[in-house]
Formats: structure tokens, C-alpha cells, sequence
């Protein structure tokens, strides 16, 4: 079993679209956790960390769910600019530094 | 700022040359880590510095070596290459008490 599995899509929503993503780790002691965002043959950048309690930045929300070992992000009011692979990535270390721990990614194709 | 830059940005190897990828940052970052990425494959971790001097394994190391002679730079080396590590290599950051990576734009490297 992989450590980060995710649905790698793609999906394929018009613009205004609400659309969510899972993901699951099987580290039952995974220490944190986050999304990142991947354009086409680009880096991955940061879009957030994803907190016990649930977060919310602007059109995306973050949950986790420790019991089920899961994490979703959801993303409201699409536009085309979200078109991107989200990376679902967990840290299982209680470390200062990170050994992070990357699913394959879920394509997101926003159409018009 | 430059952030966290990567050379070169593409190179082709044949079988058994060697080479050696330089990540250069100026953010003063302790951590630096190099993952390879794959299709199909999350990002994977091969050897990663938590300092200046400092180097550790990571998730794929064999056929790499790296060092950290100086805080800004971590490089990494291929002593001799295989078709097996035709990849795209990314050069990471962290500190400042931050979880955040930040990512280099990458290395495109294939062996033939």
C-alpha cells in the first residue's frame, strides 16, 4: 500500500464548479499534512497546511480526518487558473525539518 | 531574491558520465533536501542537509551523493549515470520555524 494515495483524476469541471479531492496516508502517526500545487512542468508550490481543526483560505478549504486517516481539500467557485495537479503531502517525522512524504497528485482540468 | 535556483535546467547524460546538480538559495535556510520525480511516482526524497556540513539519506539515495560545504548550496552528484535516473530533480528549502519547501524550478535531466 502506498504511503500517500491519491485519485489521480483527471477531473474535469466548468469554471463556477465546486469540486473536492481525498486523499489517505496510512502513517497512523503522520505528524502533519498539506496541499501543494503543481503547474505543468513547474515546481510544487505551497497552497496550505491542513490543521486538525479544519482551515479555510479564500475558495479552499482543508480537512483532516485522523480517525479515517484521510485529508480533503475542497475548492469552491472554480476558475480556469486552478487548472493544476494538487499534491496531498504528509510529514510522518516529528521533526523540525520535513521528510515529506508525496502522493501522485490529482489533475484538475477547469474548462470555460 | 532569487529564492532557490537550480543548474542547469536540462541536461542529457550518457550512460556512465558523471554530473553534479547545484541548488543555490538565499533565503538562510537550514534544511535542504533533493527529491527526483517520476511518472506516476510522487516526488521522492534522495538525500537532504538539516546544516552547513551536514548530509543524510532519504528515500533513494543509491547512485547519488551530495554535499553541503556551505550554507546556500547543496549539490548533487551523479558518479556514474543510468537510464534509470532520466528524471526531473527539484532542490528544496526550509527554515525560519516555517513548514513551507520552497522549490527550485528544477532540473530536467535525461541518461541515454
Amino acid at each position: 500500500r502506498k504511503e500517500v494515495e491519491q485519485d489521480p483524476g483527471p477531473f474535469n469541471v466548468p469554471e463556477g464548479a465546486t469540486v473536492a479531492f481525498n486523499c489517505t496516508y496510512s502513517n497512523s502517526a503522520s505528524q502533519s499534512f498539506f496541499w501543494y500545487r503543481q503547474d505543468c512542468r513547474k515546481e510544487p508550490k505551497l497552497l496550505m497546511s491542513v490543521y486538525s481543526s479544519g482551515n479555510e483560505d479564500g475558495r479552499f478549504t482543508a480537512q483532516l480526518n485522523r480517525a479515517s486517516q484521510y485529508i480533503s481539500l475542497l475548492i469552491r467557485d472554480s476558475k480556469l487558473s486552478d487548472s493544476a495537479t494538487y499534491l496531498c503531502v504528509v510529514n510522518p517525522w516529528n521533526t523540525g525539518f520535513q521528510k515529506l512524504v508525496f502522493g501522485t497528485g490529482t489533475r484538475l482540468l477547469v474548462s470555460p | 531574491n532569487a529564492g532557490v535556483t537550480q543548474t542547469p535546467k536540462f541536461r542529457v547524460l550518457k550512460t556512465g558520465q558523471s554530473m553534479t546538480l547545484l541548488c543555490a538559495q538565499d533565503m538562510n535556510h537550514e534544511y535542504m533536501y533533493w527529491y527526483r520525480q517520476d511518472p506516476g511516482m510522487g516526488l521522492r526524497l534522495i538525500h537532504y542537509s538539516v546544516g552547513e556540513g551536514t548530509t543524510a539519506k532519504g528515500e533513494v539515495p543509491d547512485g547519488y551523493n551530495v554535499s553541503r560545504l556551505k550554507k546556500q548550496n547543496f549539490l548533487l552528484g551523479l558518479e556514474s549515470a543510468a537510464p534509470s535516473q532520466t528524471s526531473v530533480y527539484f532542490c528544496a528549502t526550509q527554515g525560519g520555524g516555517g513548514d513551507e519547501q520552497y522549490f527550485g524550478p528544477g532540473t530536467r535531466l535525461t541518461v541515454t
